[in-house]
């Protein structure tokens, strides 16, 4: 199957500092990222979606300004967390969608990230 | 508004049996559907799917049944393997017209004793 990594694994970071997280896909063309939230034992919350060379549409109470996401190349999307406090500290998960052929609603995941702010 | 739910957060089976997953969903204009499996710590990993023109879709020991008058799917497992423990999460997604956007169940976490 198709191969997403996500890097860094895990972070740690101080209050009011900012957090980059990248998405990648290493075997095929991402016509489109999602970003995902996880807190412990629930499920994922969809927070943005990406495509190549466009904005990215955010889902309702994702603030914009405080999750950046970069959507530079096909390959290549970037989830910037500014200004980072303890209440977004959570396990941070992208997603990507080839986009063509039969399997086109399939998506990818990335192995995740464990932010840690303190 | 919960779109896609899993109302059974837990599930336990003895080994070698039968695991059946339930969801229901409320959008009528999903036409994909697809079940992931996540372990701790780890991103999803897609498991199967099925289409909304379709009422069964089966790959190995998991197969997915559809029920778009109900708007209702399950997963079956069969025969259960203790390797089969994680959550597993229900999606649906909407298409073209819901930009290929895949809402997530809560997840049903599933124990398989051995």
């Amino acid at each position: 199957g198709a191969v997403v990594s996500q890097h860094p694994s895990w972070v740690i970071c101080k209050s009011g500092t900012s957090v980059k997280i990248e998405c990648r896909s290493l075997d095929f063309q991402a016509t489109t990222m999602f970003w995902y939230r996880q807190f412990p034992k629930q499920s994922l919350m969809l927070m943005a979606t990406s495509n190549e060379g466009s904005k990215a549409t955010y889902e309702q109470g994702v603030e914009k300004d405080k999750f950046l996401i970069n959507h530079a190349s096909l390959t290549l999307s970037t989830l910037t967390v500014t200004s980072a406090h303890p209440e977004d500290s959570s396990f941070y998960i992208c997603s990507a969608r080839n986009g063509r052929g039969t399997h086109s609603y399939e998506q990818y995941f990335g192995p995740g990230t464990r932010l840690t702010v303190t | 508004d919960q779109q896609v739910k899993q109302n059974s957060p837990s599930l336990s089976v003895q080994e070698g049996r039968i695991s059946i997953l339930n969801c229901d969903y409320t959008n009528s204009m999903f036409d994909y559907f697809l079940w992931y499996k996540k372990y701790p710590a780890e991103g999803p990993t897609f498991l199967i799917s099925i289409s909304s023109i379709k009422d069964k879709n089966e790959d190995g020991r998991f197969t997915v049944f559809l029920n778009k008058s109900a708007k209702h799917l399950s997963l079956h497992i069969v025969p259960s393997q203790p390797g089969d423990s994680a959550v597993y999460f229900c999606a649906a997604s909407e298409g073209n017209t819901g930009g290929f956007k895949t809402i997530f169940g809560a997840g049903t976490r599933l124990f398989v004793k051995a």
